[in-house]
């Protein structure tokens, strides 16, 4: 069963501090894999878009890599701010195109 | 560009009624999707549409109807509300539904039925 599980659920930082989410997918062949944002009461917002081929992209502060070897990904991000406070969101599109599958998300709370 | 904009943003219907939820996208995207979103799960496909006239069912269609007469509009309709349709909807579009092309999401019509 194609599935994305996310780790960990939520997780607490302190402005200025990195952190690192994790991915973890079982869907196969895939076609892509993403990062969304979501602030609280809005829609997700694209961060990155990696196909199989790639290994790392960023967007600002926010690094994700992708081992589609050990179906594995990972979203870091680099001296966080307040508003970074936000649920993101692991997706994978299938090969066949025909499904994103979504990840349950990461709750990540930055404090001042 | 307005890109996806949804109506309305808040609803309360009573078990049994219909309503329309309204989607639109300025960007003349081919393809149109409708999401939900419930506490502690992933955002789970309920309709899509690969353009204007073809639409197709996702994971949980099942009480939900669409039709897509315009690129531009893909309302979703409700034709007989139940309490487990409590949820936040989300409408999303993007150039096709395949290959690196972003989706980009509405802001939600958080539905509750009592």
């Amino acid at each position: 069963k194609n599935q994305v599980e996310q780790s960990p659920q939520s997780l607490i930082i302190l402005e200025g501090k990195n952190c690192t989410l994790q991915c973890n997918y079982t869907v196969s062949p895939f076609s892509n894999l993403r990062w969304y944002k979501q602030d609280t009461g809005r829609g997700p917002v694209s961060l990155t878009i990696m196909t199989f081929s790639e290994n790392t992209k960023s967007n600002g502060r926010y690094t994700a890599t992708l081992d589609a070897d050990t179906k594995q990904s990972s979203l870091h991000i680099t001296a966080s701010q307040l508003s970074d406070s936000a649920s993101y969101i692991c997706v994978v599109l299938t090969q066949a195109g025909t499904a994103l599958i979504f990840g349950k998300g990461t709750t990540l709370s930055v404090s001042s | 560009n307005a890109g996806v904009t949804q109506t309305p943003k808040f609803q309360v219907l009573k078990t049994g009624q219909s309503m329309t939820l309204q989607c639109a996208q300025d960007m003349n995207h081919e393809y149109m999707s409708w999401y939900r979103q419930d506490p502690g799960m992933g955002l789970r496909l309920i309709h899509y549409s690969v353009g204007a006239g073809i639409t197709d069912q996702g994971e949980v269609p099942n009480g939900y109807n669409v039709s897509r007469s315009t690129t531009e509009d893909f309302p979703l309709r409700l034709l007989s509300a139940a309490p487990s349709q409590t949820s936040v909807y989300f409408c999303a579009s993007s150039q096709t539904g395949t290959g690196g092309y972003e989706q980009y999401f509405g802001p939600g019509t958080r539905l509750t039925v009592t």
